[in-house]
């Protein structure tokens, strides 16, 4: 069964520190991972994909099969990264369904 | 685009009412999502469409839920009778094969 855990619930930091959510996900296949951001009362939009290997808004992702982690990395936080991110999991190749971790709540405080 | 639409934005109602959430999806996309979001459970997948045919709809709490996609345009989610705790924001998402989900500004439901 595929699994998504998001162990912090909330993480607040100052501006200007590095930040590092957490996401650990479990699946016996090959897995595509997803990070989706969700800023107050605001659409879920897609931050990062970890086929794409981009760097978003300052935010980076590696995706670590032996430790099947997708930690989401920004070194210097700005208050505007107050939000909820959602880590997601998918089938790669294209399976139609996600699941989604429970959230962590990011502050970024002046 | 206007990305995916969602009515109403809003919606309070009181128990054992009928609610009907409706979504427009990205026109092109050919599979349909409906989420619901709580502070408790987080994001939840309560059924998905692949060309207007239910794929999944495990996620579907009860026979209280039901889910149609009549054409590739047009979704809807009714919840009959409401229940308070059917209080969350609703969710729908589409995509076309390969991409990711791109997701609606959601439904916020009460139920009273």
């Amino acid at each position: 069964a595929q699994r998504v855990t998001q162990p912090e619930k909330l993480l607040s930091v100052f501006k200007g520190a590095p930040v590092e959510l957490k996401c650990n996900y479990s699946y016996s296949g090959s897995p595509e991972l997803f990070w989706y951001v969700q800023y107050s009362r605001q659409r879920l939009q897609l931050l990062l994909r970890h086929i794409s290997r981009e760097s978003i808004k300052g935010f980076t992702a590696d995706l670590n099969k032996g430790e099947t982690s997708f930690h989401l990395k920004k070194p210097f936080a700005q208050e505007e990264d107050s939000a909820m991110y959602y880590c997601a999991l998918g089938r790669q190749g294209g399976s139609e369904k996600l699941v989604f971790g429970k959230g962590t709540k990011l502050t970024v405080n002046p | 685009d206007a990305g995916v639409i969602q009515s109403p934005r809003h919606e309070v109602t009181e128990m054992g009412q009928e609610v009907t959430l409706r979504c427009k999806p990205i026109s092109g996309h050919n599979s349909l999502f409906w989420y619901r979001q709580t502070m408790m459970r987080g994001l939840e997948l309560l059924i998905y469409f692949n060309n207007n045919v239910p794929i999944d709809d495990s996620g579907m709490p009860e026979d209280r839920f039901s889910a149609k996609m009549p054409n590739a345009s047009f979704s809807t989610l009714k919840i009959q009778p409401s229940e308070p705790r059917d209080s969350a924001v609703y969710f729908c998402a589409s995509r076309i094969t390969g991409t990711s989900q791109f997701f609606g500004p959601g439904t916020r439901l009460t139920v009273l």
